[in-house]
């Protein structure tokens, strides 16, 4: 069964840090692009970032691009998102899915339940 | 970036009735890069409808999906109780993947 599991969330201050982390299980991790989605309190999702399978290319929306990173450990099935000077428009739970491409279409197949981000002094 | 629309934004209907939510795309898609998602309140989205018209492993047979160009329509054939949630669409056109605002599918 594929399953993903985020953690590390929770609060910070405005101008601080935080790395969130996907633990995933039941597939091949190495095989799939991996994606991070937000969801601000009450508003609609947001495509954050996404990494391919080797980590040799990633891309983000321009509204964290320079604040944070996406990255991946293959050898221990883990996603990552380093967030750095956070603002408190970067409340949101937090979402890694996998991303499957294949000849009938691209999709986000498999998501886990999101971890809570809240910045705020 | 592309650019994407739903409308209408809140669909009110009555269960057994069907329901039909718009999306339009700031330009022109490949059918392979369009992705409808459902989600309840306090869950993870679901993906119900990829390459614009295949469904997911387990969606019923009510839910499909057309469309091209900038063009897409998803299609609730008739509603049942559990339909009742936000609709989302996707584009993985470019890079910059980027979801539409969603459309919520209340009870009338």
């Amino acid at each position: 069964e594929v399953q993903l599991v985020e953690s590390g969330g929770g609060l910070v201050q405005p101008g601080g840090s935080l790395r969130l982390s996907c633990a995933a299980s039941g597939f091949s991790f190495s095989s799939y692009w991996m994606t991070w989605v937000r969801q601000a309190p009450g508003k609609g999702l947001e495509w954050v970032a996404n990494i391919k399978q080797d980590g040799s290319e990633m891309y983000c929306v321009d509204a964290v691009k320079g604040r944070f990173t996406i990255s991946r450990d293959n050898a221990k099935n883990s996603l990552y998102l380093q967030m750095n000077s956070l603002r408190a428009e970067d409340t949101a739970v937090y979402y890694c899915a996998r991303e499957s491409r294949a000849a009938a279409g691209t999709k986000n197949d498999y998501w886990g339940q999101g971890t809570l981000v809240t910045v705020s002094s | 970036e592309i650019v994407l629309t739903q409308s209408p934004g809140t669909l009110s209907l009555s269960p057994g009735e069907r329901a039909t939510l718009s999306c339009r795309a700031s330009q022109s898609l490949s059918s392979s890069y369009l992705a409808w998602y459902q989600q309840k309140p306090g869950q993870a989205p679901r993906l119900l409808i990829y390459g614009a018209s295949s469904r997911a492993t387990g969606i019923p047979d009510r839910f499909s999906g057309s469309g091209s160009g900038t063009d897409f329509t998803l299609t609730i054939s008739r509603l049942e109780p559990e339909d009742f949630a936000v609709y989302y669409c996707q584009q993985y056109g470019n890079s910059q993947r980027t979801f539409g605002p969603g459309t919520k599918v209340d009870i009338k």
